[in-house]
């Protein structure tokens, strides 16, 4: 079957630091790839996708490359604010099945 | 602005009381989804739908149904609360598009806990 396997957290950085969140996965055919980010005390809401190899999804200074020869999709971003301080979730939609990794739990200090 | 609406940010229910959480999306999605979130867990499929009246067993159905009347409504059922089912319960809805995969969309989330 499907599945997700995220870097394991909690992850602290200073601000203005370099962000990279691993994420692989393995999966049957062809399926898109996600990052959800969850906010204290919120719901999950989508941060950026990519649905096929090479593409690169992008929103609000993040970025993700979807890799098929590595099945990665390694979450970056350039200089990270106190405002990104959430937890994110690779997943990924095969078949309408959706399969989310474990979440990495993001704090960023002043 | 698409909107998944829990009806309650957070629950206290007594072991044994009858539950029910409620999920309206004002989308026109076809699926629908329930969804615990637990410390070291991650999210957990309880149960999906793909159609009025349609439900498909997720990974843990077990001391869980659902009902789903309407498109727009999809009821997650505790039918006799247990404290190991106090958790964050996460509703969803997508899309459903031949040979697209397509993105969820999240409730804010109801935090149960069971005394």
């Amino acid at each position: 079957g499907n599945s997700v396997t995220q870097m394991e957290g909690p992850v602290t950085l200073s601000e203005e630091a370099f962000l990279t969140i691993n994420c692989t996965y393995t999966a049957t055919g062809y399926p898109s790839l996600f990052w959800y980010v969850q906010y204290p005390g919120e719901g999950l809401q989508l941060l950026l996708k990519a649905t096929k190899a090479d593409d690169k999804g992008s929103n609000k200074g993040f970025e993700a490359t979807y890799r098929k020869e590595t099945t990665s999709f390694h979450l970056e971003k350039g200089s990270v604010q106190v405002s990104d301080s959430a937890v994110y979730f690779c997943a990924l939609k095969g078949a309408g099945k959706s399969t989310f990794g474990d979440g990495t739990t993001l704090t960023v200090k002043p | 602005d698409v909107k998944v609406t829990q009806s309650s940010r957070y629950l206290v229910k007594r072991t044994g009381e009858k539950v029910f959480l409620e999920c309206v999306q004002d989308m026109d999605h076809e699926n629908m989804f329930w969804y615990r979130q637990d410390p070291g867990l991650g999210l957990r499929l309880i149960y999906f739908s793909y159609d009025v009246k349609m439900k498909e067993k997720g990974d843990i159905p077990e001391g869980y149904s659902v009902s789903r009347e309407k498109k727009e409504r999809f009821s997650l059922i505790l039918e006799s609360a247990s404290t190991n089912q106090t958790s964050m319960y996460l509703c969803a809805s997508s899309f459903a598009r031949q040979g697209l995969n397509t993105e969820a969309f999240f409730g804010q989330g109801t935090r149960l806990t069971v005394v």
